[in-house]
């Protein structure tokens, strides 16, 4: 079974604070995604990446960055946390597939900024 | 622009109620339909993948279908642990893109 983890499952962070999340997945997929999912809004795509080192942008990305060091690791990074921030992330992989590429999202964080 | 819709927002049933979650999508050309179950405060899990047109899978009580315009998300006998949102997603053929485009989600409730 795809495994895909994330750092922590609840945060709550300060109105500036730098804020880190990490995600893993253990069935080495080429992409990872980041995405947030707020109530009457449905999941936005923050950032992608579809390699080592690589990131494209998502819908969202503004305060936001990413960084994927590793093929298993994709870390999304609050630079200034604020409050519209506050909300659910999701992390997601998926093979890469030329076909359908089926994404596996891991169990979310849910952040709050204070 | 790929777009996904899915009725209806909300959804209440009694136990053994069966019944029908829609996903609406129009893609250019379709590299596969996705469906996920998602209970509250945790991530999608995923359940189907589908392909073409006329191509059908099952799970337990659900069983999804799609023709070249929707698919169906057939719930058979609902039990309350089915209670949960249901993600319907689309990936387009066109344009080499990896990102699916979700749907807005079908809030499901079973009533004992």
């Amino acid at each position: 079974d795809v495994k895909v983890t994330q750092s922590s499952r609840y945060l709550v962070k300060r109105t500036g604070e730098k804020v880190f999340l990490e995600c893993v997945q253990d069935m080495d997929h080429e992409n990872m995604f980041w995405y947030r999912q707020d109530p009457g809004l449905g999941l936005r795509l923050i950032y992608f990446s579809y390699d080592v080192k690589m990131k494209e942008k998502g819908d969202i990305p503004e305060g936001y960055s990413v960084s994927r060091e590793k093929k298993e690791r994709f870390s999304l990074i609050l630079e200034s946390a604020s409050t519209n921030q506050t909300s659910m992330y999701l992390c997601a992989s998926s093979r890469g597939l030329a076909g359908a590429d089926t994404q596996y999202f891991g169990p979310g964080t849910r952040l709050t900024v204070l | 622009e790929d777009q996904v819709t899915q009725s209806p927002e909300a959804l209440r049933l009694q136990e053994g109620e069966s019944s029908s979650l829609n996903c609406s999508y129009t893609v250019s050309g379709l590299r596969g339909l996705f469906w996920y179950r998602q209970d509250p405060g945790k991530g999608p899990e995923f359940l189907f993948t589908l392909y073409s047109a006329g191509e059908e899978k099952e799970k337990e009580r659900l069983k999804a279908t799609l023709t070249k315009k929707e698919s169906f998300l057939h719930i058979t006998a609902p039990k309350p642990e089915d209670s949960a949102t249901y993600l319907c997603a689309v990936q387009d053929r066109s344009g080499g893109s990896y990102i699916p485009t979700f749907g807005r989600g079908t809030s499901l409730i079973v009533h004992p």
